[in-house]
């Protein structure tokens, strides 16, 4: 079963342009992380947050964390080409040591 | 340093026949994860083994579906007989260890056709 579910499940930009993508869950958490797929590869971690951590950077992606409502977001600014992939949340249960992945973001970047 | 290495990375078989999927995680990681990727839609674990013990199975379905990691090092996944609904992506991660569960580096899956 998914815990997270991101919206929108597409997104067409322009190269330059800044990309959001959402994420909503439903049970508590240890953790968020962020995964990056490219088509046919496997999954790359981009990010993670904690739970007592309410926004993280890492070069141009920024990521926000808000416990009360279940949502995460990842900013990308200033998206390149290159960008263009599959992007999954997912949260961490402490309980289980095991992470539950939403159905994903599909980015495409044009040129 | 090398990371998760799966094999093979496509695989097309008929229906009720075998198949198996290797992993070779990256070495010193203890925790081994298999996941499986259907088409559109983010990865569910299947099984997760602490050394060679399996520590979750629950979403396994045992019926058809085994693993191993006999030496808590390589695991092997393998599926009898396969159904048209298995077709999909198997991913496997691996981590350092118990403490360290939420790092996890994931393979490049074997994609699984089955016809």
């Amino acid at each position: 079963s998914q815990q997270g579910e991101e919206d929108p499940q597409a997104l067409s930009i322009q190269e330059g342009e800044n990309a959001t993508m959402n994420c909503s869950y439903k049970t508590s958490i240890n953790n968020l992380q962020w995964y990056r797929q490219n088509s046919g590869r496997g999954l790359v971690h981009l990010i993670l947050i904690r739970s007592n951590e309410r926004e993280k950077h890492s070069g141009r992606l920024r990521v926000t964390l808000d416990t009360s409502k279940k949502s995460s977001s990842l900013l990308i600014t200033a998206s390149r080409a290159a960008d263009t992939a599959s992007y999954f949340c997912a949260t961490g249960d402490t309980g289980r040591r095991a992470l539950t992945f939403g159905s994903g973001t599909r980015l495409q970047v044009q040129p | 340093e090398a990371g998760v290495v799966q094999s093979p990375r496509y695989k097309i078989i008929e229906k009720k026949q075998p198949v198996a999927f290797w992993c070779n995680p990256i070495s010193g990681h203890n925790t081994l994860y298999w996941y499986l990727q259907n088409l559109g839609q983010g990865p569910e674990l299947l099984i997760r083994y602490e050394n060679e013990e399996a520590v979750d199975d629950s979403q396994l379905p045992k019926d058809r579906f085994s693993a191993e990691r006999l030496k808590g090092v390589d695991s092997t996944l393998k599926i009898q007989p396969a159904e048209l609904g298995d077709s999909a992506v198997y991913l496997c991660a691996s981590s350092l260890g118990a403490d360290r569960w939420d790092e996890q580096f994931f393979g490049p899956g074997t994609r699984l056709t089955v016809l």
